[in-house]
């Protein structure tokens, strides 16, 4: 079985600070990791994924994720924060034997100015 | 542009109403999703699609029902039978299965409530 551990339902920041979202997986096979973007009443947006090729996974609007396999942890990172960065984001993992994928329950983050 | 485009936007129930949920996409993609999303809870899982004509039902099926019939389609019932119905409701395609790690490309949503 797989889960998806999103530490803090809602995290704010500053303006210019960094952002750290949390996440950690359970999976008994290697996953597949992902990070989605959710504005209000919209669908979600893929941020970047991990597929294996690094550990270090850079995505769309300036934000990084690293797997940590030791830690079973795929944490979300932006050197420092824009408004328009406020959204909820969703941390998901897909492992074979599993067709789709599972979410973590999200971080509403938000930026002050 | 290609995409997942899911109507109606807002959607009402009446006590005892089957409501159906549209989800289209031109992505040329096998596999195709339906989740609910409840404040706090993130996704669920409703049912999902692989290829035409075959469907499996997710975590939270009871109460819906799904088709697949062409492969750009995989319209969501809401039966009388799921009693508390009132959620966001997102669908999504991917490439895939998820076995190959593709991602999901999601619709905007149908926000359905209860009358």
């Amino acid at each position: 079985a797989q889960s998806v551990t999103q530490l803090g339902s809602h995290v704010s920041v500053s303006e210019g600070a960094l952002v750290l979202l949390r996440c950690n997986y359970s999976s008994s096979v290697p996953p597949y990791l992902f990070w989605y973007v959710q504005y209000p009443n919209q669908g979600l947006q893929l941020l970047l994924k991990y597929t294996s090729a690094a550990t270090l996974v850079k995505g769309i609007n300036g934000f990084e994720a690293e797997f940590k396999k030791s830690e079973t942890s795929f944490h979300l990172t932006k050197p420092s924060a824009h408004m328009s960065d406020a959204a909820e984001y969703f941390c998901a993992v897909s492992a074979t034997g599993r067709r789709a994928l599972t979410f973590g329950s999200g971080t509403r983050l938000q930026v002050q100015p | 542009d290609g995409g997942i485009t899911q109507s109606p936007k807002y959607l009402f129930r009446k006590e005892g109403q089957n409501v159906t949920l549209s989800c289209e996409q031109n992505l040329n993609h096998d596999a195709m999703y339906w989740y609910r999303q409840d404040p706090g809870q993130g996704l669920r899982l409703i049912y999902y699609s692989q290829i035409v004509n075959d469907f499996q039902k997710g975590d939270i099926a009871e109460g819906y029902s799904v088709s697949r019939e062409k492969k750009e389609s995989f319209p969501l019932t809401v039966t009388s039978a799921q009693k508390n119905p009132t959620a966001f409701y997102l669908c999504a395609s991917s490439l895939q299965g998820q076995r190959t790690g593709q991602p999901q490309h999601f619709g905007d949503g149908t926000r359905l409530s209860i009358l």
